[in-house]
This record gives C-alpha cells, structure tokens and sequence, in this order.
C-alpha cells in the first residue's frame, strides 16, 4: 500500500533563498490538498488542486508561494524569498474524491528558515 | 463554519476505553464529522467519519447524539501507540465535494501503563 509521499523531509535554508517541496500522492487519486502546520497549532488549508488544475487558494497563500501539479499526477510547492515566519511543517493530502470523500496525509516537509 | 470544542488533553490507561468528546453545536445538517489524529512529527492519520448514525471501524467507533451537536470518539482497547492530538472536524466543502478540513488544537491523549 504506497501512500502519500513527500520529499524532503526536512529542510533548512537561509532567510531570502528559494525552496521547493514535492509530493506524490496516492496513485490514481485525482484529488491533492496543500495544508501548513505551525508548532502548537493544527493544520491549515492552503490550495487544493483536481487533476492538474488548481481550483483553490487560501488568502494564507501569499504571492511568494507557487503550487503546480502538471499532468495532474505529482505537486511542488515553491516559497521564494523564504522569511522565518514561512518555517512551519509543509503536508499534503489526497483524495479519491466523491461525495463524502477522505483526505490522506503525507508525512509532510518540516522548513526551518534560518 | 461550524466549529468544533475539546478538551486539551486526557489520559487513558493502556487496555481500557478512550472516550474523546467533541462539541460542534452549530454542525448543519448535512456536515460530516471527521475525526484524525497525530502523532508527533507525523502527518495526520483519518480516523472515522460519520453524519447522523454511529459508526464503527477497525480503529475505532464514532457516536453522534441525536442532535448531532455532540459526538464522542471511543478507542475500545487503548495502547500506548494510540497516544496522539486527535481532531475532531466538522467538513467544510466547496466547489461541490472538496473539503477544507479545520483542525483546531485537538485534544492530546496520553496513555499511560
């Protein structure tokens, strides 16, 4: 049973680089859901995409975050010019979809900016 | 968005029941609850979900009162692996059957020996 993947794991980058995550989410599922988890807090919802095409964004996406899903299989999430209040764990989540569908989390992207 | 209360943290003793209680007294009527947990520094884990009727799965068995403004999230025989924040979430869908899911704080479970 393949999951959600996501890589890095971890990652540490100076204050102004540029980072960019992956995720493979579960084959065939045509749903795929960005969330960002500060420590102490719970996930929040950042974009969602079906197949290739990105349908949602949360105002908490500010215009230094880029989501892709080209050929509506893998994701990235790039951050550009990373502040350290972008430092945060990174998960993603997919979906079969249907009328009472389930999300699956990956095992999410832990970002330190330094 | 309907939104949901629990208690911060409770602690169980292995091998006997985990009751979790979660308040979403203004839940419509045809929002699901869901129910995930975390364990530390992993990514969430979906537990159960449930609309009206009591359910059951492997893991654990949802019960949701006849208002549905409460529901409780019983682990029958808890161990130590089961030791996590839980949320209890009520789905906010858009776009038809998408759903932004509202994690809150949760509530921590130690179980203990």
């Amino acid at each position: 049973d393949t999951g959600v993947s996501q890589d890095p794991r971890h990652k540490i980058t100076k204050r102004g680089q540029n980072v960019t995550f992956r995720c493979d989410p579960i084959s065939e599922h045509n749903r795929l859901y960005w969330y960002r988890q500060t420590l102490g807090q719970g996930p929040e919802f950042l974009t969602y995409f079906q197949n290739e095409a990105q349908l949602e964004k949360s105002r908490l996406l500010s215009d230094r975050f880029s989501a892709e899903r080209p050929k509506g299989s893998f994701s990235t999430l790039e951050i550009q010019r990373t502040e350290q209040g972008d430092s945060a764990m990174y998960l993603c989540a997919s979906s079969p979809g249907g009328w009472v569908e389930t999300q699956y989390f990956g095992p999410g992207t832990r970002l330190l900016v330094l | 968005d309907a939104k949901t209360t629990q208690p911060t943290s409770m602690d169980c003793a292995e091998g006997r029941a985990a009751n979790l209680p979660c308040n979403h007294s203004t839940i419509s009527g045809n929002e699901y609850v869901y129910w995930y947990r975390q364990i530390h520094s992993q990514g969430p884990q979906y537990i159960i979900h449930g609309l009206k009727n009591n359910e059951t799965n492997e893991m654990a068995s949802l019960i949701i009162t006849e208002d549905r403004k409460s529901s409780t999230l019983i682990l029958p025989h808890a161990t130590l692996r089961d030791t996590a924040v839980y949320y209890c979430i009520v789905r906010v869908t858009f776009l038809g059957t998408a759903s932004k899911l509202t994690f809150g704080t949760g509530t921590r479970l130690q179980v203990t020996l």
